[in-house]
């Protein structure tokens, strides 16, 4: 079956630690996606990808690094600058950016600090 | 700035009741607007997507409907189950330049055997 897999379900960062969360889909979407989610808020940008080698910021991509170095594949570093990572990230992806297609998503992961 | 507002935060119901969920927007130049469900600790499941031209769409028990010029959807469960129970999304897709997506906050569902 098609979808979007997102590992590890639940990670934990050390204070001054990098941790990278991955994003691997078998739908062949071109535009990828990472959102940050926090109790009480809608689902907030990170960053964006439309095409292979090419991504954007989104409207919180402070403390944040993303590649797409493969069309599958969409990982997202969550560096030290990032204060406050605490939250649930979700991976989605979309046929095209300019369409009217549906975005899909991945189940997540939770990230905590120790 | 588009803002996407859902009102209830959370709402209660018995098992079999039909019920209505709300969505509201402030910038009608919309794309199209999608409804998800959400389980806790899990991603979000696409129900319904609307294009900015339709009105409604349907799936089974469920029927959203979008009027633009209000900047308002509203998804209608039928016959509710203990399964619906969840937190219900929408999203509003904008039409200008990057076309940016908007998530409302939520309704938490719960359904009462």
């Amino acid at each position: 079956d098609g979808g979007i897999t997102q590992s590890p379900k639940y990670l934990f960062r050390k204070e001054g630690q990098n941790v990278t969360l991955s994003c691997e889909q078998n739908l062949n979407h071109d535009a990828m996606y990472w959102y940050r989610q926090d109790p009480g808020q809608g689902l907030r940008l990170i960053y964006y990808s439309q095409i292979v080698n090419d991504f954007q910021k989104g409207d919180i991509a402070e403390g944040y690094s993303v590649s797409r170095e493969k069309k599958e594949s969409f990982p997202l570093t969550v560096t030290s600058a990032q204060k406050n990572p605490t939250a649930f990230y979700l991976c989605a992806s979309s046929i095209g950016q300019g369409t009217g297609q549906p975005q899909h998503f991945g189940d997540g992961t939770r990230l905590s600090i120790l | 700035k588009q803002e996407v507002t859902q009102i209830p935060a959370a709402l209660s119901v018995p098992e079999g009741e039909n019920l209505v969920l709300n969505c509201s927007f402030t910038d009608s130049a919309i794309y199209n607007l999608q409804w998800f469900r959400q389980d806790p600790g899990k991603g979000l499941t696409s129900l319904l997507l609307i294009q900015s031209s339709q009105r409604e769409q349907t799936s089974g028990r469920l029927n959203a409907s979008l009027d633009k010029s209000s900047g308002r959807s509203t998804l209608y469960i039928a016959a509710s189950q203990p399964g619906d129970s969840a937190t219900y999304l929408c999203a509003v897709k904008g039409s200008g330049g990057y076309q940016k997506v908007t998530f409302g906050t939520g309704t938490k569902l719960q359904v009462i055997p």
